[in-house]
């Protein structure tokens, strides 16, 4: 496609429930990262993936959050026993190789209720 | 670890005046710097950004800024502002353009155009 695409673009969940997100980056694009941005900040690091791997998952706030990208294109975000303090618009960004510009996708708002 | 901080959480400019937006960013090297524009329900888009070379970098929509060292900011302009720049702007940091790395954003202005 034209840009990165995210789905749902709204998610509402009621605490402890599971949760996926999906983001199909920018075709050939084979670096690929996840920010989480609450309300009134600025999107905070989660995860990096180059290729298939992730290469830096350093962002990610604990092993409730994971995330895979099996085929090197699109990645889900899965989060656990959401809580309360999930809720967060969660982006998803994707560059070449050449490039640092990372390309942003329009997020989805996760609400846990 | 670096940091970015933007002072002014919200800015309100009349139409047609001038724009500066100011971004400090802490950190021990000079790091790869950019500015970021969110429209409500839109994604991120990148205005501008500097690796190296000239300080003053030009990007899209009219906007420029000024990388200076001395004083560890990277400040946004513009010299006259348009209704259809009312957004939240964001400056961020990367340690290095080789390869990929993960931006540190701070924590937005949120800009206001009055008539």
């Amino acid at each position: 496609g034209a840009g990165v695409s995210q789905t749902p673009s709204n998610k509402v969940t009621e605490k402890g429930k599971y949760v996926e997100l999906r983001c199909d980056p920018i075709s050939g694009h084979t670096a690929l990262y996840w920010y989480r941005q609450s309300l009134g900040q600025g999107p905070e690091f989660l995860i990096y993936f180059q290729g298939t791997g992730a290469a830096d998952d350093s962002g990610l706030p604990n092993d409730r959050f994971f995330a895979v990208r099996p085929e090197g294109s699109v990645s889900t975000l899965k989060i656990q026993r959401t809580e309360r303090g999930d809720s967060a618009v969660y982006l998803c960004a994707s560059s070449s190789d050449s490039h640092n510009e990372q390309f942003f996708g329009p997020g989805t708002r996760l609400t846990v209720l | 670890a670096q940091s970015v901080t933007q002072p002014d959480i919200h800015i309100t400019v009349s139409e047609g005046a001038s724009l500066e937006l100011r971004c400090n960013y802490s950190y021990g090297a000079t790091p790869y710097l950019f500015w970021y524009v969110q429209s409500p329900g839109q994604g991120l888009q990148l205005l501008l950004k500097y690796f190296s070379g000239d300080t003053l970098v030009q990007g899209i929509k009219g906007f420029e800024a000024e990388f200076k060292r001395s004083q560890s900011s990277f400040n946004l302009r513009k010299p006259s502002v348009h209704w259809s720049d009312a957004a939240e702007y964001f400056c961020a940091v990367a340690l290095s353009n080789f390869g990929n790395e993960k931006l540190t954003f701070g924590t937005g202005t949120r800009l206001t155009i009055i008539p």
